[in-house]
């Protein structure tokens, strides 16, 4: 089965950090884009970030250029974030997001089932 | 940077046909992106590259985008329609994805 699963979110302090990963399965992790996506309760959808299948392209949302990076490691068939300087307007469900390639464009295709983030003192 | 502008809401009776519109600046020359998010659940592609479905989305989900709108139609509306849909696109210049705000549909 195609599939990514997010971990990684919790509670953290206005200032902290932390790591988001997503794990891949079901399909060739290293040709495929990935993005993150987050959305906070009772919002609409954001674009997070977006890196390429050789990791030499990566883009940021305005919001969250600076303090946040995002990687993968083929190898293990990960996708990372790592959230630095995290403030309350963060806090969001983060979901990693395939882009469809040859299947669906660069369409959005699969989708995990999200990660919680709260960023509260 | 590029806006989607998405009516909040849309509301139809069961049977009827759904049109969810997607406004943005010469959006005709971008290829749309829609996906259904029912309540709890993730995101789903119904329709990609303006007017193509994924397998298994039925045939009643299909697209169009020309000039500065871009619209999803659901016809024969079910309840299990029910949810909120988003558009989005690649902004070019600004070289990041976007997403419409999300239209909730309301079937009544």
């Amino acid at each position: 089965e195609v599939q990514v699963v997010e971990s990684g979110g919790g509670l953290v302090q206005p200032g902290g950090s932390l790591r988001l990963s997503c794990v891949a399965s079901g399909f060739t992790f290293s040709s495929y884009e990935m993005n993150w996506v987050r959305q906070a309760p009772g919002k609409g959808l954001e674009w997070v970030s977006y890196i390429n299948g050789a990791a030499g392209g990566r883009y940021y949302a305005d919001s969250v250029r600076g303090r946040f990076t995002i990687s993968r490691d083929n190898a293990k068939n990960s996708l990372f974030l790592q959230m630095n300087s995290l403030r309350a307007d963060d806090t969001a469900l983060y979901y990693c997001a395939r882009e469809g390639g040859e299947s669906h464009g660069d369409a959005f295709d699969i989708w995990g089932q999200g990660t919680m983030v709260t960023v509260s003192s | 940077s590029y806006v989607l502008t998405q009516p909040p809401s849309v509301s139809v009776a069961p049977g009827q046909t759904a049109t969810i519109t997607c406004g943005g600046n010469n959006i005709g020359s971008k290829s749309v992106h829609w996906y259904q998010q029912r309540p709890g659940q993730a995101p789903v592609l119904v329709v990609y590259d303006d007017t193509d479905r994924p397998s298994g989305i039925p045939e009643r989900f299909s697209g169009s985008n020309s000039g500065n709108t871009a619209t999803l139609t659901i016809s024969r509306v079910e309840a299990g329609d029910e949810a909120d849909y988003y558009c989005h696109v690649w902004d070019t210049i600004g070289y990041n994805w976007v997403f419409g705000g999300g239209t909730k549909l309301t079937v009544l």
